[in-house]
């Protein structure tokens, strides 16, 4: 069973019309989940880090939350340059410091 | 400052032919880590480093290889490649090894026929 999940796996969106991406993940004991920005070719870029339950950090148009199983990157009013692929990636005690990524999300956004 | 850095950015390889992949931060962390990249798959822990001196297994080790040279190198070497190997690695290191967030390098293309 996958321990960490991304949903969708797709999302067009058009320039301003705001979403959700979501995260989820099956394993306890969470230590710290990570969101990042991959454009294609490169390597992921670092967004944000959520340690507990309630945080919530923002950059932009963006905005990570995180519930006890999962977390949301909400998109507001996106535009075209927002297009990637995130990835989210948590971090377990069982695992020591092995993080555990999921699969992502590609997000495009058309203008 | 670069950041992280790697070499070379696409290599092809024969299946049985040796290689290392070189990565290299500038940051003054105190750990390195090696991930490959597959479709569909996400990012797989290959090994990592959490300070200068010490290496350990991650999710899929076998056929691989580490050395970390000193606080700023760690490399990683195919010692017989398989066309299971093709794949996008990514070197990436942390401040420590806490739940410190993870810096990535551009990545290595590589290919086995």
């Amino acid at each position: 069973e996958d321990q960490v999940t991304q949903s969708p796996e797709a999302l067009r969106l058009q320039e301003g019309e705001s979403s959700s991406l979501n995260c989820s993940y099956t394993v306890s004991g969470l230590r710290g989940l990570f969101w990042y920005r991959q454009d294609p070719g490169k390597g992921p870029e670092f967004l944000f880090t959520l340690y507990s339950a309630g945080e919530e950090k923002e950059k932009e148009r963006l905005k990570a939350t995180l519930t006890k199983k999962e977390s949301f990157l909400h998109i507001t009013a996106p535009k075209p340059e927002d297009s990637a692929t995130y990835l989210c990636a948590v971090l377990f005690w069982e695992y020591g410091n092995k993080l555990v990524f999921g699969a992502g999300t590609i997000l495009r956004v058309k203008s | 400052n670069a950041g992280v850095t790697q070499t070379p950015k696409f290599q092809v390889l024969k299946t049985g032919q040796s290689m290392t992949l070189q990565c290299a931060q500038d940051m003054n962390h105190n750990s390195m880590y090696w991930y490959r990249q597959d479709p569909g798959m996400g990012l797989r822990l290959i090994y990592y480093s959490a300070s200068e001196g010490t290496t350990d297994k991650g999710e899929v080790p076998n056929g691989y290889n580490v050395s970390r040279l000193n606080k700023r190198e760690f490399s990683l070497r195919l010692e017989s490649a398989a066309p299971s190997q093709t794949s996008v690695y990514f070197c990436a290191s942390s401040e420590d090894n806490s739940a410190s967030e993870q810096y990535f390098g551009p990545g290595t293309r590589l290919t086995v026929t």
